[in-house]
């Protein structure tokens, strides 16, 4: 099945600094990838689209310069969260489309990423 | 706006139970309608879904009932087991569209 993998799975960093995550999708090639971040106890909230060789689409809300998504292959995409601060402490997940397995609707999502600023 | 509209958000069942989740939603271009198990600390991991031609799709111990006119679907886990337990979200989509999430239902199941 199509399985999409996540790194680091936690990191802590100082108030000020920036950490990227990174979203591949191991057994096929994902034009689309998506990221999400949770909240403790509350649903995924969409932050962006990534579109593969171009911007990314954000969600209302959502910085685009402090979260930073560069999709540069089919089978990879970095999330970095610039400057971070402690209010940026969540579970960011990444999910990607697998149409030849899943259709286009089905997504598939990594196992998240634990960020916690200091 | 909360297009998907899940209850009840916490729910504890005694193994060998049947556990029941509703999920309502307002959009009428949906058309794809999967359910998400998740473990604390992992992520979504897609569990069932069904498009709105059919009212009932069973796999192993899980049902999706699926009423069009009322727009209204639910997930029922039958036999449940303490392995059960996570946290379950339904979900909405249409084509290439982006997938809006139910709040969530914590399951917990007892011996």
């Amino acid at each position: 099945g199509a399985v999409v993998s996540q790194h680091p799975s936690w990191v802590i960093c100082k108030s000020g600094t920036s950490v990227k995550i990174e979203c591949r999708s191991l057994d096929f090639q994902a034009t689309t990838m998506f990221w999400y971040r949770q909240f403790p106890k509350q649903s995924l909230m969409l932050m962006a689209t990534s579109n593969e060789g171009s911007k990314a689409t954000y969600e209302q809300g959502v910085e685009k310069d402090k979260f930073l998504i560069n999709h540069a292959s089919l089978t990879l995409s970095t999330l970095t969260v610039t400057s971070a601060h402690p209010e940026d402490s969540s579970f960011y997940i990444c999910s990607a489309r697998d149409p030849a397995t899943g259709g286009v609707e089905t997504q598939y999502f990594g196992p998240g990423t634990r960020l916690l600023v200091l | 706006q909360q297009q998907v509209k899940q209850s009840p958000q916490s729910l504890i069942v005694q193994k060998g139970g049947i556990s029941i989740i509703n999920c309502a939603y307002e959009n009428t271009a949906f058309d794809y309608f999967p359910w998400y198990q998740q473990f604390p600390g992992k992520g979504p991991a897609l569990l069932i879904a069904i498009r709105p031609d059919v009212s009932e799709k069973k796999e192993g111990r899980f049902t999706i009932s699926f009423n069009k006119s009322a727009k209204q679907f639910s997930l029922h886990i039958m036999d449940s087991q303490p392995g059960d337990s996570a946290t379950y979200f339904c979900a909405a989509s249409s084509g290439y569209q982006k997938v809006t999430f139910g709040i969530g239902t914590k399951l917990q199941v007892i011996p």
